[in-house]
């Protein structure tokens, strides 16, 4: 069965970069995008952008250019989601989710609470 | 970008009753490529509907979407104690993809 598996919890000082891994399992890793969306604390959710694991081609959010860099590791079905120059409104939980062009987006991780305090 | 809004904020309702919500899209949602997600607290979101109206696996019948163009809608034809959560709307036909900012559906 599909899995998404994020890395734990992270606290990082105002300025810091953070860096959130998601290892998938149950599927064929290239044939699907990988998707990144994040909820502050009471808050929607709010997309950040995809990563092709095939090509390794994304497509990031305007919001967040400049600031995030979507990267995979094909050989241990990895995706990472790395953003810099971290706030205090970058305080959120920041999921990776698997993503069909007509589906949506079918499955996804856990979780990974990021809090930017000083 | 394709702003989605969401009616109404919060929904109070009684389990056996049946629920409405509403996702109005600012421009067409290409394809009809419209979701709707629950979300539990401390839970990641779960895809109900893809596609305005296609149930995704393991989705009950009680849950249908319709819609098309800019205005969608879910239904829960009949509430369940675990139907108690907010549903989050989202257009992936278009970059970038977009949520609404959600409907709280709670106990009456």
């Amino acid at each position: 069965h599909v899995q998404l598996v994020q890395s734990g919890a992270e606290v990082k000082k105002p300025g810091a970069s953070v860096k959130v891994s998601c290892k998938a399992s149950g599927y064929t890793f290239t044939d699907y995008y990988m998707h990144w969306v994040r909820q502050a604390p009471g808050q929607g959710l709010e997309w950040m952008g995809w990563i092709n694991p095939n090509s390794g081609g994304t497509n990031y959010g305007q919001k967040f250019q400049g600031r995030v860099t979507m990267t995979r590791d094909t050989s241990i079905s990895a995706a990472y989601m790395e953003l810099s120059s971290l706030g205090s409104d970058d305080t959120a939980v920041y999921y990776c989710s698997r993503g069909h062009y007509a589906w949506g987006l079918d499955y996804w991780g856990q979780g990974t609470l990021v809090t930017v305090s000083s | 970008e394709i702003v989605l809004t969401q009616s109404p904020g919060t929904l109070s309702l009684s389990p056996g009753e049946r629920a409405t919500l509403s996702c109005r899209a600012s421009q067409s949602v290409n394809s009809n490529y419209l979701a709707w997600y629950q979300q539990k607290p401390g839970q990641a979101p779960r895809l109900l509907i893809y596609g305005a109206s296609s149930r995704a696996t393991g989705i009950p019948d009680r849950f249908s979407g319709s819609g098309s163009g800019t205005d969608f809608s879910l239904t829960i034809s009949r509430l369940e104690p675990e139907d108690f959560a907010v549903y989050s709307c989202q257009q992936y036909g278009s970059s970038p993809l977009t949520f609404g900012q959600g409907t709280k559906l709670e106990i009456k």
